[in-house]
This record gives C-alpha cells, sequence and structure tokens, in this order.
C-alpha cells in the first residue's frame, strides 16, 4: 500500500461546480496535511495546510480531515478554468523527520 | 520578500558530467529540503538539511548524490556521473522551523543526454 494514494484522474467539472478531491494515507499517527497545486511545469504552491479533525476554509477552498478514516480531501467551490492543475496531496510523518510524502496527484479540468 | 530560489532553472548535462543545482531559501528560514520528480510522477523527497548539518538524507540515492547547506551561501545539491535517469525536475523547498510549511522554488529541471 502507498503511504498516501490519491486518484490521478482527470478529474473533469464544469465552471461553477464544486470540485471535490481525495487523499488517503497510510500511517494512522501522521499529523500534518497539505495540498499543493502544481500547474504544468511549474512547482508545487501551497493551497491549505491542515492540522486537526475537521474543516479548514479558506476562500473557495475548504480542506476536510478524518484522523480516524486516514483521509483528508479538499473542496473548491465555484471552480474556474484557471483552477486547472495538478493537485498534490502531502504528509508529514509524525514519527520521522519533517520530510512530505507526496501522493502522485489528481489532474483537474474544469471545464467552460 | 523574495521567495525560494534555485538555480540554474534549466541545466543540460552529457553523461558522466557532473550537475550541481543550488538553492537559497526563503529569508529567516533555515530549514532546506530537496524532492526529486520524475516525468509523470510524483514529488519524492531526498535530503532534509539545517545550516551545517544534514538532517535526513533518507531519499538521497546511496552513490553519485551528496548536499550541504553551509554556514554560509546556498544549499547545494551535486550529482557526479550523472545517467539519464538523473533527468527530472529537482525542487528545493523551506521553512522557517520544524515542521512548519515548506514553500517550494521553481526548481531545476535537469536534462541528461
Amino acid at each position: 500500500q502507498k503511504e498516501v494514494e490519491q486518484n490521478s484522474g482527470p478529474l473533469s467539472v464544469p465552471e461553477g461546480a464544486i470540485a471535490s478531491l481525495n487523499c488517503t494515507y497510510s500511517d494512522r499517527v501522521s499529523q500534518s496535511f497539505f495540498w499543493y497545486r502544481q500547474y504544468s511545469g511549474k512547482s508545487p504552491e501551497l493551497i491549505m495546510s491542515i492540522y486537526s479533525n475537521g474543516d479548514k476554509e479558506d476562500g473557495r477552498f475548504t480542506a476536510q480531515l478524518n484522523k480516524a478514516s486516514q483521509y483528508v480531501s479538499l473542496l473548491i467551490r465555484d471552480s474556474q478554468p484557471s483552477d486547472s492543475a495538478t493537485y498534490l496531496c502531502a504528509v508529514n510523518l509524525q514519527y520521522n523527520t519533517d520530510k512530505l510524502i507526496f501522493g502522485t496527484g489528481t489532474r483537474l479540468q474544469v471545464f467552460p | 520578500n523574495a521567495g525560494v530560489m534555485q538555480n540554474p532553472r534549466h541545466l543540460v548535462r552529457r553523461r558522466g558530467q557532473e550537475a550541481r543545482l543550488r538553492c537559497s531559501p526563503m529569508k529567516g528560514h533555515s530549514h532546506v529540503y530537496w524532492y526529486r520528480q520524475l516525468p509523470e510522477e510524483g514529488l519524492k523527497f531526498m535530503v532534509y538539511l539545517q545550516k551545517e548539518n544534514i538532517i535526513d538524507e533518507s531519499g538521497m540515492p546511496k552513490e553519485r548524490f551528496s548536499a550541504e547547506f553551509p554556514k554560509e551561501g546556498p544549499s547545494i545539491l551535486r550529482i557526479q556521473q550523472v545517467v539519464r535517469g538523473d533527468s527530472a525536475a529537482y525542487f528545493c523547498a523551506s521553512s522557517l522551523s520544524s515542521r512548519e510549511t515548506q514553500y517550494f522554488g521553481p526548481g531545476t529541471r535537469l536534462l541528461v543526454l
């Protein structure tokens, strides 16, 4: 089992819809969770970080964490074509050092 | 406040040559991380450094790869005797302290001919 798993997509949604991106992780004691956005040929850009169970909202983005289910998700409301990118889920393992373990990413396509 | 800086942005090397990749962390950041992204793959951790110390090199290949973060100057990732399989994007990230958010630089795209 991979340490961090994401559906590779592509996930296609129409403009204005809600895009839901999911991530599961294998290490039960993981403490820190991050969503990065990566446009093709560019570097990862931090979207959200979340550390506690529940929801965290920032503008059009909401991160949801459920440690019991080892599941973290990202919701993008009112999706725009400019949101089309690969979304990377990253997990910081408690017992290890600061390294982030990344999923392979979900490619999101928002069509007009 | 300048972000993480990496240079060169693109680097072409022939097999057997050396590649040196440089990373200057964000101002005030003393923690540096190197990640590699192979084509169509996810980011893989390579090494974590603080000033003059390697904290975690568990993701670094045992041979040909080395990293340093001297007291003065940028962090350097060095790849000796490059092979075609080293062709990838190498990203540096920095953080303010342990377990803080990591911010990524623009990356160095290495192409080995």
